[in-house]
């Protein structure tokens, strides 16, 4: 089956320390995004990428970083400089059509606590 | 910056009846889309409905459709016969011509049997 997967699905992590989650996808889809959402919230850009080794900043990119060294992978790395990174972490995509028209695709997200 | 705004935090429907959610934004493109996103508790985001904003011709899908009333900037979604399957929070979201997103703070509906 066709589809994004997010891993792990629970996360925990030390004050100070990096960490990465991770987002796969196989719908052959050009651009990804990095979302993340709060309590009581709705999502808010991180980092978005339309094709391989070029990605873009959202709304709230500081404290993170990305890559996009292939298609199908989009991993996202929160760093100590994140001041509060507990939240839940979704990763999209969609097919390159025309200007970003398709609908996005959602992974089942990431719960990140810092402990 | 775009900004996305949904009014109602919270809001019930009686099974079978109708309910209408409220979203409004605000933006200077003129070229750009809609979307009115589901999450449930599982929190995995589901697709319910979408518009482009050159369409002036309102969106449905099945039990679900929208009020796209471009110069007011508003995008309201209904939803007819209510099930109990219908309960979630429900988003609305702008992306612009370039690709960027931007999502309202939701809204959660209940619907009781």
């Amino acid at each position: 089956d066709g589809g994004i997967t997010q891993s792990p699905k629970y996360l925990f992590r030390k004050e100070g320390q990096n960490v990465t989650l991770s987002c796969e996808q196989n719908l052959n889809h050009d651009a990804m995004y990095w979302y993340r959402q709060d309590p009581g919230q709705g999502l808010r850009l991180i980092y978005y990428s339309q094709i391989v080794n070029d990605f873009q900043k959202g709304d709230i990119a500081e404290g993170y970083s990305v890559s996009r060294e292939k298609k199908e992978s989009f991993p996202l790395t929160v760093t100590s400089a994140q001041k509060n990174p507990t939240a839940f972490y979704l990763c999209a995509s969609t097919p390159f059509i025309g200007g970003f028209a398709d609908t996005q695709y959602f992974g089942p997200g990431t719960r990140l606590t810092v402990l | 910056a775009q900004t996305v705004t949904q009014s109602q935090p919270e809001m019930s429907v009686q099974e079978a009846e109708t309910v209408t959610l409220s979203c409004t934004y605000d933006t200077s493109e003129s070229d750009y889309y809609l979307f009115w996103y589901k999450q449930p508790p599982s929190r995995q985001m589901i697709l319910v409905i979408r518009q482009e904003a050159y369409k002036q011709q309102n969106a449905t899908e099945n039990r679900f459709s929208v009020n796209f009333q471009k110069a007011a900037k508003s995008f309201s979604l209904k939803i007819s016969d209510s099930q109990l399957g219908d309960a979630a929070m429900y988003f609305c979201a702008y992306r612009s011509a370039a690709g960027k997103s931007t999502f309202g703070d939701g809204t959660t509906l209940t619907v009781k049997p």
